[in-house]
């Protein structure tokens, strides 16, 4: 059974840095890439970033850009979101998805965790 | 990037209605559709990919068709378990765009 557990989501201040983490189990973690979306509270979905099986390639919303850093250590099924100079507008819900491909060209989220929360207030 | 217009934005339907989203990308995106279920307090859970493929364990009363710019989901018989919002979401370029969601409530 897939199962991904997101981990780190906390009240941080603007301008405020954080470590969001994901573990994986029950598929091969090293064969697929690997996503982060958001969803602010009463909102919709927001894609924030992939990283490809091999971290070779990463992508990012323009939202985050510049300020979030995807990683992955296959070593230990774990995916990573470092998010830093942190704004009000970042408040959300934070979820870790698996694509069903290993460079999510057309990325697609067929397994997904529980979330993490993550507040950004003064 | 790909803009994605869902409609409607909520729907009221009763237990056995056949319900119909619909959802249309600002370009044409081929087939890369997906339509995902989202229940309160839980992730979503993804539907249908490539705009009319059944994920595994979905239920055969949901189906989805399109393809270019134009596209929906059907809902072919409405069970209690199938209120809540869904979105749909393109595959044909990062980043990976969604539909602002529709809410099908109980009438």
């Amino acid at each position: 059974e897939v199962q991904l557990v997101e981990s780190g989501g906390v009240v941080v201040q603007p301008g405020g840095s954080l470590r969001l983490s994901c573990a994986a189990s029950g598929f091969t973690f090293d064969d697929y890439a690997m996503h982060w979306v958001r969803q602010a509270p009463g909102k919709g979905l927001e894609w924030v970033s992939l990283i490809s099986w091999d971290g070779g390639s990463t992508y990012y919303a323009d939202s985050v850009k510049g300020r979030f850093t995807i990683s992955r250590d296959n070593s230990k099924n774990s995916l990573y979101l470092q998010m830093n100079s942190l704004r009000a507008e970042d408040t959300a819900l934070y979820y870790c998805a698996k694509d069903p491909t290993a460079a999510a060209g057309t990325p697609t989220f067929d397994y997904w965790g529980q979330g993490t929360l993550v507040t950004v207030s003064s | 990037d790909i803009q994605m217009t869902q409609s409607p934005s909520s729907l009221s339907a009763s237990v056995g209605d056949r319900v119909t989203i619909t959802c249309r990308a600002s370009q044409s995106i081929s087939s890369y559709l997906n339509w995902y279920q989202q229940k309160p307090g839980k992730a979503p859970k993804l539907l249908i990919y490539a705009a009319s493929s059944l994920q595994s364990g979905v239920p055969s009363r949901f189906s989805g068709s399109g393809s270019g710019t134009d596209f929906t989901l059907t809902i072919s018989s409405l069970q209690p378990e199938d209120f809540a919002t869904y979105y749909c979401q393109q595959s044909y370029s990062t980043p990976g765009s969604f539909g602002q969601g529709t809410k099908l409530e109980i009438k």
